[in-house]
């Protein structure tokens, strides 16, 4: 039972370059998040899915896109990255019906450096 | 929009005090807040959860209230260690698919 788990752990990225960041989940959450983590500002929400094949914006979405086509993975992409993404991406997950009781779950993050 | 505050900053303790740590937010129209500790370089680890309902919790040394009509948290340690030193974050869940917005964090430091 791994959890969330969250590949790469780390990557260094060339500005213009793509990549995919992606989150598994054994856990059967309907919830998923991305969070990005950077020094001095906190975790902030990048996009969110409620269920497979929904996605929505969170607070701070540009220059990124997501796709839950499975239950158990949330994918989020960066199609040219730019020196401003670089930063520690967190997913996280939250199970159906227990919306307020349950803390989310995280993932151990992935470092994105882009040069 | 939900601003969550976190006070202070950094705090560096020795071995064995009490110590206090702060959260604020805007809005009180809150599901739940929570608290979390992260270790440099790592994830987070879920410390406490209050539910809207609820005025505290408690889990060992760690001690949590919520006021909600006044917008606030505190955590409390009691006999702080130096293996308490890591990061608290707060957060309140919000209704954006009930995420969680974060304060920026407290950087504690316990010395032996």
């Amino acid at each position: 039972n791994a959890g969330v788990t969250q590949t790469p752990k780390f990557r260094v990225l060339k500005t213009g370059q793509s990549m995919t960041l992606l989150c598994a989940q054994d856990m059967n959450h309907e919830y998923m998040y991305w969070y990005r983590q950077d020094p001095g500002m906190g975790l902030r929400l990048i996009h969110y899915s409620v269920g497979e094949g929904t996605t929505a914006k969170g607070e701070v979405p540009d220059g990124y896109n997501v796709s839950r086509l499975k239950k158990q993975n949330f994918l989020l992409g960066l199609e040219s990255a730019a020196p401003s993404q670089t930063s520690v991406y967190f997913c996280a997950t939250l199970p159906l019906y227990r919306e307020f009781q349950e803390t989310q779950y995280f993932g151990p993050g992935t470092r994105l450096l882009v040069l | 929009k939900q601003e969550v505050t976190q006070i202070p900053a950094a705090l560096s303790v020795p071995e064995g005090e009490n110590l206090v740590l702060n959260c604020s937010f805007t809005d009180s129209a809150i599901y739940n807040l929570q608290w979390f500790r992260q270790d440099p370089g790592k994830g987070l680890t879920s410390l406490l959860l209050i539910q809207s309902s609820q005025r505290e919790q408690t889990s060992g040394r760690l001690n949590a209230s919520l006021d909600k009509s006044s917008g606030r948290s505190t955590l409390y340690i009691a006999a702080s260690q130096p293996g308490d030193s890591a990061t608290y974050l707060c957060a309140v869940k919000t209704n954006s698919g009930y995420a969680l917005n974060f304060g920026k964090g407290t950087s504690l430091l316990v010395t032996p």
